[in-house]
């Protein structure tokens, strides 16, 4: 079954406390992204990757880092978590161009769900 | 920089009844257009695109966009809502003559609930 999955679901860590969440894909694409949910604000692109060895950052890349050392992996990185990156993240995944442009539709995992203390 | 505005929060309907959800971006070049759907605990489903071409476009459940590049607009309309229908809906924008072609910018969201 084509999926992105993303670990863990849920997390609970306390403030400077390294954490690292996982994504990943199984549809071979190339194009991988983060996002943040937030209520009023809906999702807020933090980081993508052309492919591999390839990121760049989007609206609000501050204070994290991302990876991509292999196609189907893209892992969200925060070295010292602050409150206000308590969120919902969404990893998704897409193909790279087709003739619908740059991001095509773009496959979303489940979310993790962070709480920073 | 570009943005989505999706001026309706949060809309309330009774089944059967017609919906229209607001988008509106802010950029007059060349854009890609999406409307996604989020269920209750669940992640982002794509319902419908827009690339090019036909402005009036079909996606899934019943669900029609129309894009009209004079107004920077990208309503979602269903003639008809059931209770299923109840999720919170994303309108997101791909600029695709831009710098920045390779971001995907989503409005804040609004929140159907339909009735039963």
């Amino acid at each position: 079954e084509a999926q992105v999955t993303q670990n863990p679901r849920y997390l609970i860590t306390v403030t400077g406390k390294k954490l690292t969440v996982t994504c990943s894909q199984n549809m071979n694409h190339e194009y991988m992204s983060w996002y943040r949910q937030d209520p009023g604000l809906g999702l807020r692109q933090i980081y993508y990757s052309m492919n591999v060895e390839v990121t760049d950052k989007g609206d609000v890349p501050e204070g994290y880092k991302v990876s991509r050392k292999e196609k189907r992996n893209f892992p969200l990185i925060l070295e010292s978590p602050s409150p206000n990156q308590t969120s919902l993240y969404f990893c998704a995944s897409s193909p790279f161009p087709t003739s619908g442009g740059p991001t095509d539709t773009q496959y979303f995992g489940p979310g993790t769900r962070l709480t920073v203390l | 920089a570009q943005s989505v505005s999706q001026h309706n929060h949060h809309v309330i309907l009774s089944e059967a009844a017609s919906l229209e959800l607001g988008c509106n971006y802010s950029y007059g070049g060349t854009v890609n257009l999406f409307w996604y759907v989020q269920y209750p605990g669940q992640h982002l489903q794509l319902l419908l695109k827009y690339f090019s071409g036909d402005p009036l476009v079909k996606g899934i459940k019943g669900f029609e966009a129309e894009f009209i590049k004079s107004k920077f607009s990208f309503n979602l309309r269903k003639p008809s809502v059931q209770w299923s229908d109840t999720a919170e809906y994303f309108c997101a924008v791909n600029l695709i003559s831009s710098g920045s072609a390779r971001q995907l910018t989503f409005g804040s969201g609004t929140q159907l609930t339909v009735l039963p």
